[in-house]
């Protein structure tokens, strides 16, 4: 079974730009959660999708949104970016059963300069 | 207080000994708990789970929860060089109608060979 897929790896944006990242979960899975990992904050959710309804969401500002297609695949979509918004943000995929139980993809890194 | 806390570490055993990694979290109505490992470089990927007090056993590997003190443990038997990684606590918590997913900032385990 293919693993979590996110494209692309990396990314580097400036400031004021906008950038979509995008995610395929794991065949069959029905929930894709949103990460952004940074060294001093760890690892913060930002929103699950569901069955392309946005399920579940963090405390993330609304330059932060998401959309889920009918085949599961979700794409992330930042705007207005600030330097602050480097991370690593990372794609989760789960059954949606089991809230926690979640496969993570590689990940893209995001550098905003 | 954060809601779910880690001893950031480095947490460092010799080989062979038990590693002994502790989360404690805040909504005492939390219901599921979940062991991430992460290595440098690479994406979370889940190791166990647990819903009831007690221990929950899987290999190397033991979970703890306690609910009524509100803190849950990973114990790694007979630790090997290979462990040494980054463990992530994840902790579902109900929010507003949500499960929220959240997650300590990780404790770093050192096995010395």
């Amino acid at each position: 079974k293919a693993g979590v897929t996110q494209t692309p790896r990396y990314l580097i944006k400036t400031r004021g730009q906008q950038v979509t990242l995008s995610c395929s979960p794991i065949s069959g899975h029905r929930s894709v959660s949103w990460y952004q990992q940074t060294p001093g904050q760890g690892l913060q959710f930002l929103f699950e999708y569901f069955s392309e309804t946005q399920r579940n969401k963090g405390n993330f500002p609304g330059r932060f949104s998401g959309r889920q297609f009918s085949n599961s695949r979700s794409e992330m979509n930042v705007s207005t970016l600030e330097l602050g918004d480097s991370a690593l943000y990372l794609c989760a995929s789960g059954s949606g059963l089991a809230a926690g139980e979640q496969f993570f993809g590689p990940g893209t890194r995001l550098t905003v300069l | 207080q954060k809601e779910v806390e880690q001893n950031s570490g480095p947490l460092s055993v010799p080989e062979g000994a038990i590693a002994s990694l502790n989360c404690t979290y805040s909504d005492r109505g939390s219901q599921s708990f979940f062991w991430y490992r992460q290595y440098s470089g690479k994406s979370p990927e889940l190791i166990m789970f647990i819903y009831s007090n007690g221990d929950k056993e899987d290999g190397r590997f033991t979970a703890q929860l306690n609910k009524a003190s509100q803190y849950v443990s990973l114990l790694i038997r007979d630790s090997q060089p290979s462990d040494s990684a980054t463990y992530l606590c994840a902790v579902i918590m109900n929010s507003g109608g949500y499960q929220k997913v959240t997650f300590g900032t990780g404790t770093k385990l050192q096995v010395i060979p």
